[in-house]
């Protein structure tokens, strides 16, 4: 088992649509998670980060925590075409090491 | 405010040989990653060093080896290239203290491809 699993997608919404994305974690003793917004060829940039269950909301991002399923998810509301781009969830559990998983990728339809 | 800054962006190599890659950390961190990202996949934890020592290292060969001076910048080396080493290596900074509960900023990354 992966330690922290997404779907590959590609996921495609149609702009103004909310996308969904979700990751799976392995590790109970994870405690900071982030989501990193990746654009082709370019390096991984932070867009949220959530450290407590529940929902922590910026702008049009929407980080979801279920420790007890190991489950965090990102929303993002009316999506644009500039959202297009692939989404990696990162988990750390108490050492100096993320842990990413291969990330989903987003298009964002006009 | 400079950024976390990487060298070279590209470059070639072919089996067999050596490379060393250079990262600067953003002004105010003291403590650099690296990571390896192969196409399509997320990136993987090299290792991470902080006042000057390799503090903690991922599932890689002794292969690949760092260094970090005095000034916080780093460097990493990679012997007897493989074809399998071809990916986007990361150089990320942090700054000192917690450290699992900061963000990472990544440097644009080196794109190393051995032929």
């Amino acid at each position: 088992q992966k330690e922290v699993e997404q779907n590959s997608g590609p996921l495609s919404v149609p702009e103004g649509a909310i996308a969904s994305l979700n990751c799976t974690y392995s590790d109970r003793g994870s405690q900071s998670f982030f989501w990193y917004r990746q654009y082709s060829g370019k390096s991984p940039e932070l867009i949220m980060s959530i450290y407590s269950n529940g929902d922590k909301e910026d702008g049009r991002f929407t980080a979801q925590l279920n420790k007890a399923s190991q489950y965090v998810s990102l929303l993002i509301r009316d999506s644009q075409p500039s959202d297009s781009a692939t989404y990696l969830c990162a988990v750390n559990g108490g050492t100096y090491k993320y842990i990413f998983g291969t990330g989903t990728r987003l298009k964002v339809l006009a | 405010d400079a950024g976390v800054t990487q060298s070279p962006t590209h470059l070639i190599k072919t089996r067999g040989q050596q490379v060393t890659l250079r990262c600067s950390p953003k002004s105010g961190h003291d403590t650099v990653s690296w990571y390896q990202q192969a196409l399509g996949q997320g990136p993987q934890f090299i290792f991470q060093y902080y006042e000057e020592e390799e503090r903690q290292r991922g599932n890689f060969p002794d292969r690949f080896s760092g260094h970090q001076f005095p000034n916080y910048s780093s460097e990493l080396n990679v012997n007897a290239l493989l074809l399998g080493d071809s990916a986007l290596y990361l150089c990320a900074s942090s700054p000192s203290g917690a450290p699992n509960t900061g963000e990472l900023f990544f440097g644009e990354g080196s794109r190393l491809t051995v032929l």
